[in-house]
């Protein structure tokens, strides 16, 4: 039963911080979307990648946030510094280029004080 | 920048019922895609319309893509418990490489 795993879970930390999320794509699949959820925005794309490469990282703080695929598969979110305005979950996707269909992870809650 | 509304955004019915949620956008999409999720999940693919106008049913949920590709809506007939969740559409363009979604219907079936 092919998964899309994301680790930790659960994430508490005080702001300042780093967070280091990361995502196993389920094993094929070349594309990989992160997304942050908050009940006040909805799910909202930060990143993706095709074949490991970064192809659109606009919905992203460019200064705290960065994401990496440094091979097929693991995919790293990282924030430094956190800030409270962070606390969210995080949701990895992986998915076929061609194919509308995304397989989503469980997602990381993370809180930041 | 392409936007899919939805609505309701919350609906709460008794079991038994039946419910209508609308998914919509001034653009047009090559797919659109339902899903749902549950609380501590990611969202789960329950169905994927690629043709103007085409109807799929997946037990007592009943999905439609809109003629000109830009809406769509679900249908479930006797809502059950079991049916709680969030429900999202998301709109595909070709070559895009992503996804839009929407803000999701909360969908609560009191036993």
């Amino acid at each position: 039963d092919a998964r899309v795993t994301q680790t930790p879970r659960h994430k508490v930390t005080e702001m300042g911080q780093e967070v280091t999320m990361r995502c196993q794509p389920i094993l094929g699949h070349n594309t990989v979307f992160w997304y942050r959820q908050t009940m006040m925005q909805g799910l909202e794309l930060l990143a993706y990648f095709r074949n490991r490469a970064p192809l659109d990282d606009s919905g992203m703080p460019k200064d705290r946030f960065s994401a990496e695929m440094p091979d097929a598969t693991l995919a790293t979110l990282k924030i430094q510094p956190s800030e409270p305005r962070d606390s969210a979950v995080y949701f990895c996707a992986s998915g076929l280029s061609g194919a509308d269909t995304q397989y989503f992870g469980p997602g990381t809650r993370l809180t930041v004080l | 920048t392409q936007l899919l509304e939805q609505s309701p955004q919350f609906l709460s019915i008794q079991e038994g019922e039946n419910l209508t949620v609308y998914c919509n956008s001034s653009s047009v999409f090559s797919s659109l895609q339902w899903y749902r999720q549950e609380p501590g999940e990611g969202p789960v693919l329950l169905v994927t319309v690629v043709t103007g106008g085409e109807v799929k049913k997946l037990k007592r949920l009943t999905f439609q893509f809109g003629d000109a590709r830009k809406d769509s809506s679900l249908h479930i007939t006797a809502a059950q418990p079991g049916d709680t969740g969030l429900y999202l559409c998301a709109g595909a363009s070709t070559n895009a490489g992503k996804s839009t979604f929407g803000d999701g219907t909360t969908l609560t079936v009191k036993p």
